[in-house]
């Protein structure tokens, strides 16, 4: 699987948009780009996953680039409660395992 | 719908001991996966179950093993614990890929965990 390149902290006041970037230069046609969050010594939480397109759901979306070599987290209006470890992985469809990096600490404040 | 459930919550042993974790994953999903949370270090795969066989395997000694049920719940193994065993202990399941391995993507959702504590 492809490695990541993420910023390891981030600050973001509550109600704005918490944009968090991960590069990921070395992905390859058949990976997927997967974004997971850790609140404080819970398990990991599937946020959102994309191929080339970008993404939305009801937590987040996700903008990859065209050439797909970068990609950002958008939480458009950040809660105190987003406060967490956000990972983006690169893995293809058929991988069983998720290799996790060190992620983004994204600390939400009033 | 209930999602993944661990047990126990917390677990204390002994150097040499051996503690056995269980898993139930979600209802229809067939695979367990397993990673191990060290303080102060990432997440790292440990074990692939399903369909009750051993699918893959991360670079973790023998002594971490396990296995999975005809009901898809799955236990880990660790034998002759040693100190740096100590960590929080996460089980993730998925659901059957609609093309077999070999095609899409399949999401994993996560437990609790349980905190094994080495003494």
């Amino acid at each position: 699987d492809a490695k990541t390149t993420q910023p390891p902290s981030m600050d973001c006041a509550e109600g704005r948009a918490a944009n968090l970037p991960c590069n990921h230069s070395t992905i390859s046609g058949n990976e997927y780009v997967y974004w997971y969050r850790q609140i404080h010594s819970q398990g990991p939480q599937y946020i959102i996953h994309g191929l080339k397109n970008n993404e939305t759901n009801e937590m987040a979306s996700l903008i990859i680039t065209e050439d797909r070599k970068s990609s950002t987290l958008i939480l458009p209006h950040a809660t105190l409660r987003d406060t967490a470890v956000y990972y983006c992985i690169v893995r293809t469809g058929t991988a069983s395992k998720l290799t996790f990096g060190t992620g983004t600490r994204l600390q939400v404040t009033l | 719908e209930a999602g993944v459930t661990q047990s126990p919550t917390h677990l204390i042993k002994t150097r040499g001991q051996q503690a056995t974790l269980r898993c139930s994953p979600i209802s229809g999903h067939t695979s367990v996966y397993w990673y191990q949370q060290a303080l102060g270090l990432g997440l790292q795969f440990l074990l692939w179950y399903d369909e009750g066989e051993e699918r893959n395997r991360g670079n973790f000694p023998p002594r971490f093993s396990g296995r999975q049920f005809p009901n898809y719940s799955s236990e880990l193994n660790v034998n002759a614990l040693e100190l740096e065993d100590s960590a929080l202990y996460l089980c993730a399941s998925s659901p059957r890929l609609a093309g077999g391995h070999g095609s899409g993507y399949n999401e994993q959702f996560f437990g609790p965990g349980t905190r094994l504590t080495v003494l």
